[in-house]
């Protein structure tokens, strides 16, 4: 069976600094990967996914940055965090775009 | 833009009640997901239901895509059923998620 796995589960880290979250998906081959930001409140909001390796589509401008170093592997980066980075980040898969999507635990990220 | 909109925003029931969740959507649709979001945040599938009805237990889901909307049943309520329920829909590669109903079940 597919498996999802994000880590860290929480981050604190203070304005300017770096980030990497990872995540990997287990069970699958080429699978569609997905990152998604849940801020305060209840939406989400797709930032970025990818067909393949080294294939990045990002939704929305910002201050992040992705990457697929793996075919089961997809990396959230930013150079210097801001304030407003800080939310709750899911990492999703699925076999296909038209198909029904799985999400990782999750990394809660708090800038201070 | 294509829009999703659930309600009711919040929801408190008595444990053993029944109730239902509504999602309406602007647009045609081929790719509608429930999610119930947990105390810890974790997105739990619930349906895959771009059309008809589907059951799982306590839980049922009936999606109308000719009239653009999606109920989901919740019966026999249980405090384990607290949390945010979502749905969402597919719409230009990515799931747009509605706001959520933040069920909460009293013991």
């Amino acid at each position: 069976s597919q498996t999802i796995h994000q880590w860290p589960a929480t981050l604190v880290q203070p304005v300017g600094s770096p980030l990497s979250l990872e995540c990997t998906v287990e069970g699958t081959s080429n699978p569609n990967l997905y990152w998604y930001r849940q801020a305060a409140g209840r939406g989400l909001q797709l930032l970025f996914y990818s067909v393949g390796i080294g294939q990045i589509s990002s939704e929305v401008p910002q201050n992040l940055s992705a990457s697929r170093p793996q075919d089961r592997q997809f990396i959230l980066s930013s150079k210097k965090l801001l304030l407003s980075d800080s939310g709750f980040y899911l990492c999703a898969w699925s076999v296909g775009e038209l198909y029904e999507q799985y999400f990782g635990p999750g990394t809660r990220l708090t800038v201070t | 833009g294509i829009q999703v909109e659930q309600s009711p925003p919040d929801l408190i029931l008595q444990e053993g009640a029944n109730s239902t969740l509504r999602c309406n959507f602007s647009d045609s649709v081929n790719n509608l997901q429930w999610f119930h979001q947990n105390p810890w945040g974790q997105l739990i599938n619930l349906f895959y239901i771009p059309s008809g009805t589907k059951q799982n237990g306590r839980l049922s889901a009936t999606t109308v895509a000719t009239e653009r909307y999606s109920l989901l049943y919740i019966s026999s309520s249980q405090t384990t059923d607290s949390g945010v329920y979502f749905c969402a829909k597919l719409g230009g590669g990515k799931l747009i998620f509605g706001q959520g109903t933040e069920l909460s079940v009293k013991p």
